[in-house]
């Protein structure tokens, strides 16, 4: 079993709806959270990271973080065809010089 | 300013060859780290160096991989014997390391070993 699971879609969504993407992991000892962006054929550039459990907004992205459940989500509001892209969570357990342990992505399709 | 290069964009190889990949971190940044992204899997930890040391090498699958980095800048990371399972897209990343928590991307190496 992987440490960090995420479904990798393809999920299709309409211009304007609201996007919910997730991950689940099974190693209590992470405790930072990111989600990073790839477009295809482009490196991966980070959208959100966050600490404590709790949610945090940024535009119209919004980061949730559940410990207790060791799950995560993204949700991205009004998801426009821009928003097509590969979502990667990833997270590690000590901030710096420390790799991160990166779920598969979830490929979002946003029609017009 | 310039962002993290990576070198070749795209390798096309025979199997038992060797190759090499070069990463042009961001100037400054001390932390540099190789991932590895193969069809339907995420990124693949393989290895990470503070300056010009690495601390960890956990994440390289066999003694047919090994990397370097000199003068705390470019790094190259080389597989010998090349495998068809070598197939990937290798990543490399860096960031200005203690304490930070952004890894910034390139646009990575497209590996193909026929």
């Amino acid at each position: 079993q992987k440490e960090v699971e995420q479904d990798p879609g393809p999920l299709s969504v309409p211009e304007g709806a609201i996007v919910s993407l997730n991950c689940t992991y099974s190693n209590s000892a992470f405790q930072y959270f990111m989600w990073y962006r790839q477009y295809s054929r482009k490196g991966p550039e980070l959208l959100m990271y966050t600490y404590s459990s709790g949610n945090k907004e940024d535009g119209r992205f919004t980061a949730q973080v559940d410990k207790s459940s060791k799950y995560i989500s993204l949700f991205i509001r009004d998801s426009q065809p821009s928003d097509s892209a590969t979502y990667l969570c990833a997270m590690t357990m000590v901030m710096g010089f420390q790799k991160l342990v990166f779920g598969t992505g979830t490929r979002l399709l946003v029609s017009p | 300013g310039a962002g993290v290069s990576q070198s070749p964009s795209n390798k096309v190889t025979e199997k038992g060859k060797d190759v090499e990949l070069r990463c042009d971190p961001i100037s400054g940044h001390t932390a540099l780290y190789w991932y590895r992204q193969s069809l339907g899997q995420g990124l693949e930890f393989l290895i990470y160096f503070q300056g010009n040391s690495a601390p960890d090498k956990s994440g390289l699958p066999s003694d047919r991989f090994s990397a370097e980095r000199t003068g705390g800048s470019v790094s190259t990371l080389t597989i010998q014997r090349t495998q068809q399972e070598d197939s990937a897209v290798y990543l490399c990343a860096s960031s200005f390391g203690q304490g930070a928590y952004e890894q910034y991307f390139g646009p990575g190496t497209r590996l193909t070993v026929t």
